[in-house]
């Protein structure tokens, strides 16, 4: 496609429900990442895609967060039993290559847990 | 984790004022410094990409320089427009991951 495309654009969902956030990169691009922003900070990494690989999965926050990536294309962030702290914006961003590129990103995924 | 900070964390300036601001980042394990503006309600867009100790980058009224020995760039604005409100963000760039500071909250009054 032509930009990086994230859904949905809004989730509501209760406390402890799942939820999955879908990325969908530009073509081509091997490296895409997840980042979050929750409310007056800054952007957490959360993990790294290499192809299909994730190199680096250290800012995912707890075990009820995993994310995969199929194709060398889309990904998908799966956050089981959701908490109110999980509330935030979830931006995924692609590059040609790991940290040689810049970043583009997607429009995000605003999470919102009641 | 690495720190990188910037400053302000927000700013109001009146339309065609100049105006600038600082990321900090680590000395060691460097490879490139991105900025991005993010506006309301749209992603973030890169601005730059800055590799070289001493790099000066410029796109329009907007221009960046780098300082990779002490670990520091500045962002300048030239002539501030309504337009240019959105966070700056800089991304310290190890070669295979991004840390991003808090980002500078831009307002321009009309």
């Amino acid at each position: 496609g032509a930009g990086v495309s994230q859904s949905p654009s809004n989730k509501v969902t209760e406390k402890g429900k799942d939820v999955e956030l879908r990325c969908d990169p530009i073509s081509g691009h091997t490296a895409l990442y997840w980042y979050r922003q929750r409310l007056g900070q800054g952007l957490e990494f959360l993990i790294y895609f290499q192809g299909n690989s994730a190199p680096d999965k250290s800012g995912l926050p707890s075990d009820r967060f995993s994310a995969e990536r199929t194709g060398e294309s889309v990904s998908t962030l799966t956050i089981q039993r959701t908490q109110q702290e999980d509330s935030a914006v979830y931006l995924c961003a692609s590059s040609l290559a790991g940290g040689h590129g810049e970043l583009f990103f997607g429009e995000g995924s605003r999470l919102t847990v009641l | 984790i690495l720190n990188v900070e910037q400053s302000p964390q927000s700013l109001h300036v009146q339309e065609g004022d100049s105006t600038n601001f600082t990321c900090s980042f680590p000395s060691s394990n460097f490879y490139a410094l991105h900025w991005y503006r993010w506006e309301t309600a749209k992603s973030p867009e890169a601005l730059f990409v800055m590799t070289l100790n001493g790099d000066e980058k410029k796109k329009g009224r907007i221009s960046a320089t780098l300082n990779t020995k002490e670990g520091y760039s500045y962002l300048y604005i030239k002539g501030s427009q309504p337009e240019d409100s959105a966070t700056y963000l800089c991304a310290f760039d190890t070669g295979n991951q991004f840390y991003f500071g808090t980002g500078t909250s831009l307002t321009v009054i009309p």
